[in-house]
Protein backbone atom coordinates (compact mmCIF):
# COMPACT_ATOMS: atom_id res chain seq x y z
CA UNK A 1 0.00 0.00 0.00
CA UNK A 2 1.15 3.52 -0.91
CA UNK A 3 2.61 5.58 1.88
CA UNK A 4 3.70 9.17 1.35
CA UNK A 5 6.26 11.55 2.49
CA UNK A 6 6.15 15.45 2.58
CA UNK A 7 8.14 17.89 4.63
CA UNK A 8 7.39 18.52 7.97
CA UNK A 9 6.78 22.28 7.52
CA UNK A 10 7.36 25.24 5.59
CA UNK A 11 7.29 29.08 5.61
CA UNK A 12 5.99 31.28 3.02
CA UNK A 13 4.97 35.28 2.91
CA UNK A 14 1.46 36.22 1.61
CA UNK A 15 1.49 36.85 -1.93
CA UNK A 16 4.00 34.06 -2.84
CA UNK A 17 3.41 31.00 -4.64
CA UNK A 18 3.84 27.72 -2.44
CA UNK A 19 4.82 24.37 -3.70
CA UNK A 20 4.53 21.48 -1.28
CA UNK A 21 6.12 18.12 -2.34
CA UNK A 22 4.75 15.12 -1.60
CA UNK A 23 6.83 11.36 -2.22
CA UNK A 24 4.41 8.63 -3.09
CA UNK A 25 7.37 5.84 -4.32
CA UNK A 26 4.95 2.73 -3.89
CA UNK A 27 1.97 4.50 -5.90
CA UNK A 28 -0.42 2.09 -7.41
CA UNK A 29 -2.10 2.28 -11.01
CA UNK A 30 -5.39 2.75 -10.15
CA UNK A 31 -4.25 4.82 -6.76
CA UNK A 32 -5.56 8.59 -7.30
CA UNK A 33 -3.77 11.79 -5.51
CA UNK A 34 -5.52 14.04 -3.32
CA UNK A 35 -4.90 16.48 -0.92
CA UNK A 36 -6.39 17.93 1.96
CA UNK A 37 -5.87 21.10 3.95
CA UNK A 38 -6.54 21.11 7.82
CA UNK A 39 -7.01 24.48 10.26
CA UNK A 40 -6.99 23.79 14.07
CA UNK A 41 -9.69 22.29 15.69
CA UNK A 42 -11.65 21.69 12.23
CA UNK A 43 -11.44 18.13 10.12
CA UNK A 44 -9.34 18.24 6.89
CA UNK A 45 -11.03 19.92 3.77
CA UNK A 46 -10.30 18.52 -0.13
CA UNK A 47 -8.97 20.40 -1.61
CA UNK A 48 -7.65 18.95 -5.26
CA UNK A 49 -7.52 15.00 -6.53
CA UNK A 50 -5.38 14.09 -9.68
CA UNK A 51 -4.09 10.86 -11.81
CA UNK A 52 -1.44 12.39 -13.88
CA UNK A 53 -0.31 15.21 -15.69
CA UNK A 54 -1.77 18.88 -14.34
CA UNK A 55 -5.01 19.43 -12.58
CA UNK A 56 -6.29 22.86 -11.82
CA UNK A 57 -9.18 24.59 -9.82
CA UNK A 58 -9.95 27.58 -8.48
CA UNK A 59 -7.93 26.90 -5.38
CA UNK A 60 -4.72 25.04 -6.45
CA UNK A 61 -3.02 23.35 -9.20
CA UNK A 62 -1.52 19.67 -8.58
CA UNK A 63 1.26 18.64 -10.96
CA UNK A 64 2.05 15.05 -11.36
CA UNK A 65 5.52 13.63 -13.29
CA UNK A 66 5.00 10.92 -15.40
CA UNK A 67 6.55 8.17 -12.76
CA UNK A 68 3.68 9.22 -10.77
CA UNK A 69 6.49 8.52 -7.68
CA UNK A 70 5.47 12.41 -6.70
CA UNK A 71 2.78 15.33 -6.72
CA UNK A 72 3.51 18.81 -5.78
CA UNK A 73 0.62 21.32 -4.69
CA UNK A 74 1.07 24.47 -6.09
CA UNK A 75 -0.66 27.09 -3.87
CA UNK A 76 -1.03 30.43 -5.57
CA UNK A 77 -0.82 33.73 -3.61
CA UNK A 78 -0.91 32.72 -0.44
CA UNK A 79 -3.05 34.46 2.12
CA UNK A 80 -2.55 34.34 6.13
CA UNK A 81 -5.36 32.18 6.03
CA UNK A 82 -3.66 29.74 4.37
CA UNK A 83 -1.73 28.69 7.17
CA UNK A 84 -2.93 25.30 7.86
CA UNK A 85 -1.56 21.96 7.72
CA UNK A 86 -1.78 20.12 4.21
CA UNK A 87 -2.06 16.19 3.48
CA UNK A 88 -1.30 14.06 0.87
CA UNK A 89 -3.20 11.14 0.30
CA UNK A 90 -2.84 8.16 -2.12
CA UNK A 91 -5.90 6.16 -2.52
CA UNK A 92 -5.31 2.48 -2.83
CA UNK A 93 -6.98 0.83 -5.34
CA UNK A 94 -9.81 -0.67 -3.59
CA UNK A 95 -10.65 2.60 -1.64
CA UNK A 96 -10.71 0.31 1.61
CA UNK A 97 -7.76 2.25 2.91
CA UNK A 98 -6.24 5.70 2.85
CA UNK A 99 -3.08 6.69 4.39
CA UNK A 100 -2.45 10.21 4.90
CA UNK A 101 1.18 11.46 5.16
CA UNK A 102 2.44 13.16 7.82
CA UNK A 103 1.16 16.41 6.55
CA UNK A 104 3.08 19.64 5.83
CA UNK A 105 2.42 22.79 8.15
CA UNK A 106 2.55 25.70 6.59
CA UNK A 107 2.94 28.76 8.11
CA UNK A 108 2.36 32.08 6.09
CA UNK A 109 3.68 35.11 7.21
CA UNK A 110 2.52 38.73 6.67
CA UNK B 1 -27.28 19.72 2.68
CA UNK B 2 -25.81 18.95 6.06
CA UNK B 3 -22.26 17.66 6.24
CA UNK B 4 -21.13 14.83 8.56
CA UNK B 5 -21.69 15.36 11.62
CA UNK B 6 -20.76 13.84 15.33
CA UNK B 7 -21.10 13.95 18.69
CA UNK B 8 -20.53 14.62 21.89
CA UNK B 9 -17.92 17.12 20.45
CA UNK B 10 -16.24 16.80 23.41
CA UNK B 11 -15.92 13.38 25.68
CA UNK B 12 -14.04 13.70 29.17
CA UNK B 13 -14.25 9.89 31.01
CA UNK B 14 -12.21 8.27 33.01
CA UNK B 15 -9.24 5.76 32.73
CA UNK B 16 -10.94 1.90 32.53
CA UNK B 17 -14.63 3.39 31.47
CA UNK B 18 -16.17 2.53 27.96
CA UNK B 19 -17.37 5.20 25.52
CA UNK B 20 -19.61 5.82 22.42
CA UNK B 21 -18.68 8.08 19.90
CA UNK B 22 -21.77 8.65 16.56
CA UNK B 23 -21.38 9.96 13.40
CA UNK B 24 -23.80 11.16 10.97
CA UNK B 25 -23.01 10.68 7.51
CA UNK B 26 -23.95 13.04 4.33
CA UNK B 27 -26.69 11.23 3.09
CA UNK B 28 -26.31 8.70 0.53
CA UNK B 29 -22.67 8.19 0.96
CA UNK B 30 -22.30 4.62 1.71
CA UNK B 31 -18.73 4.79 2.55
CA UNK B 32 -17.62 6.28 6.05
CA UNK B 33 -14.34 6.04 7.89
CA UNK B 34 -12.47 6.59 10.92
CA UNK B 35 -9.37 8.11 11.67
CA UNK B 36 -7.72 9.03 14.93
CA UNK B 37 -5.30 11.97 15.13
CA UNK B 38 -3.29 12.45 18.19
CA UNK B 39 -2.00 16.51 19.77
CA UNK B 40 0.23 17.45 16.62
CA UNK B 41 -0.06 14.19 14.73
CA UNK B 42 -1.64 13.18 11.63
CA UNK B 43 -4.28 11.12 10.74
CA UNK B 44 -4.26 7.64 11.42
CA UNK B 45 -6.96 5.42 9.97
CA UNK B 46 -9.12 3.12 12.19
CA UNK B 47 -11.32 1.70 10.10
CA UNK B 48 -13.58 1.26 7.04
CA UNK B 49 -17.08 0.94 6.21
CA UNK B 50 -18.34 0.56 2.09
CA UNK B 51 -22.67 -0.31 1.78
CA UNK B 52 -23.37 -3.68 3.13
CA UNK B 53 -19.84 -5.27 2.97
CA UNK B 54 -17.89 -6.29 5.66
CA UNK B 55 -15.73 -3.26 7.23
CA UNK B 56 -12.11 -3.18 6.88
CA UNK B 57 -10.95 -3.33 10.52
CA UNK B 58 -7.32 -3.83 10.25
CA UNK B 59 -6.60 -0.10 11.61
CA UNK B 60 -8.17 -0.66 14.91
CA UNK B 61 -5.57 -0.29 17.33
CA UNK B 62 -6.37 -3.01 19.63
CA UNK B 63 -9.59 -5.17 20.66
CA UNK B 64 -11.01 -2.38 22.67
CA UNK B 65 -12.07 -0.45 19.69
CA UNK B 66 -15.19 -2.05 17.69
CA UNK B 67 -17.30 -0.01 15.43
CA UNK B 68 -20.88 -0.36 13.70
CA UNK B 69 -22.66 1.10 11.54
CA UNK B 70 -26.62 0.33 11.54
CA UNK B 71 -28.68 0.61 7.93
CA UNK B 72 -25.77 1.53 6.03
CA UNK B 73 -26.03 4.73 7.56
CA UNK B 74 -25.28 6.15 11.06
CA UNK B 75 -21.84 4.73 12.69
CA UNK B 76 -20.66 4.14 16.52
CA UNK B 77 -17.16 3.63 17.58
CA UNK B 78 -17.24 2.34 20.75
CA UNK B 79 -13.46 2.18 23.06
CA UNK B 80 -13.86 0.05 25.61
CA UNK B 81 -11.74 0.16 29.04
CA UNK B 82 -10.77 3.49 27.68
CA UNK B 83 -6.97 4.64 28.56
CA UNK B 84 -5.25 7.67 28.85
CA UNK B 85 -3.55 6.79 25.35
CA UNK B 86 -6.54 6.95 23.44
CA UNK B 87 -7.03 10.48 24.50
CA UNK B 88 -7.32 11.99 20.87
CA UNK B 89 -9.54 13.56 18.20
CA UNK B 90 -11.33 11.05 16.68
CA UNK B 91 -12.54 12.25 13.04
CA UNK B 92 -14.80 10.83 10.67
CA UNK B 93 -15.80 10.93 6.77
CA UNK B 94 -17.99 9.62 4.72
CA UNK B 95 -17.71 9.33 0.61
CA UNK B 96 -20.04 8.77 -1.98
CA UNK B 97 -17.76 5.36 -2.63
CA UNK B 98 -17.58 6.24 -6.76
CA UNK B 99 -14.29 6.06 -8.26
CA UNK B 100 -12.32 8.36 -8.05
CA UNK B 101 -13.26 9.24 -4.27
CA UNK B 102 -13.55 12.47 -2.02
CA UNK B 103 -13.85 11.97 1.47
CA UNK B 104 -15.77 14.61 3.56
CA UNK B 105 -14.73 15.08 7.33
CA UNK B 106 -16.71 15.86 10.39
CA UNK B 107 -15.93 18.28 12.90
CA UNK B 108 -14.09 15.36 15.06
CA UNK B 109 -14.74 13.91 18.64
CA UNK B 110 -12.13 15.02 21.20
CA UNK B 111 -11.51 12.27 23.54
CA UNK B 112 -9.87 12.74 27.07
CA UNK B 113 -9.34 10.05 29.23
CA UNK B 114 -8.01 11.30 33.19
Amino acid sequence: LAKTTQPISMDSYEGQEVNITCSHNNIATNDYITWYQQFPSQGPRFIIQGYKTKVTNEVASLFIPADRKSSTLSLPRVSLSDTAVYYCLVGDAGFNKFYFGSGTKLNVKP
Amino acid sequence: GAGVSQSPSNKVTEKGKDVELRCDPISGHTALYWYRQSLGQGLEFLIYFQGNSAPDKSGLPSDRFSAERTGGSVSTLTIQRTQQEDSAVYLCASSSGLDPDTQYFGPGTRLTVL
